[in-house]
């Protein structure tokens, strides 16, 4: 168990609303990353930190923001959420406290629906 | 655009058989490669990782990477009906950098 819970795990909200999801651990790894899951697309790559306030663009990263003001913590926002944007959302982390394996692990899930 | 690509399946087998699951991926600089079991309504579980060109073994599992061929592949020994699932196939440059996905191969074992 790597520790990583998000929330909420299932969301239904309409279309122009702002959404926020949350990502937590609680073993201090330094890497977080925030995918989809969509039929047909397989898992992609929305936005990834590399350390507090580090953070990077990935394959679909339009229409969503993050932030990540503490370790434990990696926060993905939907400034207007779009019905395009209704999937599965996966957290995972990665590295040890002190660098090294990349293996990465994934959270639970969050069910989004924008109706 | 780095690329992995997958069959999709379903790839079906008796218990007890051998299931050969394989994927390929673009980027020849591509450094780890990781096998994921995803079973329906649930998130993705590491079962594998591998590093250097050859086989790695665990338990019934058995990772096999060729890098010249961009070829890695995941056999699972004494099939189980539990072991039907989805599995990713992922790749990644170097470090922690972030893992491509391919989009799965769902694997069906038939008791």
């Amino acid at each position: 168990d790597a520790g990583i819970t998000q929330s909420p795990r299932h969301k239904v909200t309409e279309t122009g609303t702002p959404v926020t999801l949350r990502c937590h651990q609680t073993e201090n790894h330094r890497y977080m990353y925030w995918y989809r899951q969509d039929p047909g697309h397989g898992l992609r790559l929305i936005h990834y930190s590399y350390g507090v306030k580090d953070t990077d663009k990935g394959e679909v990263s339009d229409g969503y923001s993050v932030s990540r003001s503490k370790t434990e913590d990696f926060l993905l926002t939907l400034e207007s959420a779009t019905s395009s944007q209704t999937s599965v959302y996966f957290c995972a982390i990665s590295g040890p406290t002190g660098g090294g394996d990349n293996e990465q692990f994934f959270g639970p899930g969050t069910r989004l629906t924008v109706l | 655009q780095k690329e992995v690509e997958q069959n999709s399946g379903p790839l079906s087998v008796p218990e007890g058989a051998i299931a050969s699951l394989n994927c390929t991926y673009s980027d020849r600089g591509s450094q780890s490669f990781f096998w994921y079991r995803q079973y329906s309504g649930k998130s993705p579980e590491l079962i594998m990782f591998i590093y250097s060109n050859g086989d790695k073994e665990d338990g019934r599992f058995t990772a096999q990477l060729n890098k010249a061929s961009q070829y890695v592949s995941l056999l699972i020994r004494d099939s189980q009906p539990s072991d039907s699932a989805t599995y990713l196939c992922a790749v990644s440059s170097s470090g922690n950098t972030p893992l491509v996905f391919g989009k799965g191969t769902r694997l069906s074992v038939i008791a």
